[in-house]
């Protein structure tokens, strides 16, 4: 199905940990972006990539690292993950051109324990 | 960089009363804004967005929301609301990247 999926949809996992969340769309999106959302503070950019092999840091990158070898996918690393790190996790793809919306994946719950 | 304000975190009203979200925002350059909804246990949807041209924007399930220059704002407003229209409303502006605010958490009570 065309559209934009992440997984797991929900993970539990311990402090220390490394754990990849997985993002893929179907539109051939240049743009790929990656939002924590955690109550009181709406969803914040942690990474975004304008294109493939092109990374770039948003509001909070620390602790967290992204690839990029193909368009369509855009997985999220935490290297070693920390309590703080518990949160919802949405991806999101646009186009290169036009209205700049973007559209949303299902979100990923990650719990670190 | 871009930064957005949503006034409200709740808004409590009662099935086919009129509502307002409110959405101020601040950026040197000029932006593109945006209104997303939220069910649960689910991503983002969006309402509506304004680009250009007519100040007064109209989205889905009837929702609309009017582009204040002056005044920096972008409020969300339907005259009659549903039960299901209960949701998490995030109010957005871009540049080169989006930016949320916190979101308002609209409960529609029978």
């Amino acid at each position: 199905d065309a559209g934009i999926t992440q997984s797991p949809r929900y993970k539990i996992t311990e402090t220390g940990r490394q754990v990849t969340l997985m993002c893929h769309q179907t539109w051939s999106h240049s743009y790929m972006f990656w939002y924590r959302q955690d109550l009181g503070h709406g969803l914040r950019l942690i990474y975004y990539s304008a294109a493939a092999d092109i990374t770039d840091k948003g509001e909070v990158p620390d602790g967290y690292v992204v690839s990029r070898s193909k368009t369509e996918n855009f997985p999220l690393t935490l290297e070693s993950a920390t309590r703080s790190q518990t949160s919802v996790y949405f991806c999101a793809s646009r186009g290169s051109s036009g209205t700049y919306e973007q559209y949303f994946g299902p979100g990923t719950r990650l719990t670190v324990t | 960089a871009q930064s957005v304000t949503q006034l409200d975190s709740q808004v409590p009203v009662f099935e086919e009363a009129p509502v307002e979200l409110r959405c101020n925002y601040s950026s040197s350059v000029s932006v593109y804004l945006f209104w997303y909804v939220q069910y649960p246990n689910q991503g983002l949807q969006l309402l509506l967005k304004y680009l250009s041209g007519s100040t007064l924007v109209k989205g889905i399930n009837g929702f609309e929301a009017e582009f204040n220059k002056s005044q920096t704002s972008f409020h969300l407003r339907k005259p009659s609301v549903h039960i299901s229209d209960t949701a998490e409303y995030f109010c957005a502006v871009s540049a080169n990247d989006m930016r949320f605010g916190a979101g308002t958490r609209l409960t529609v009570k029978p």
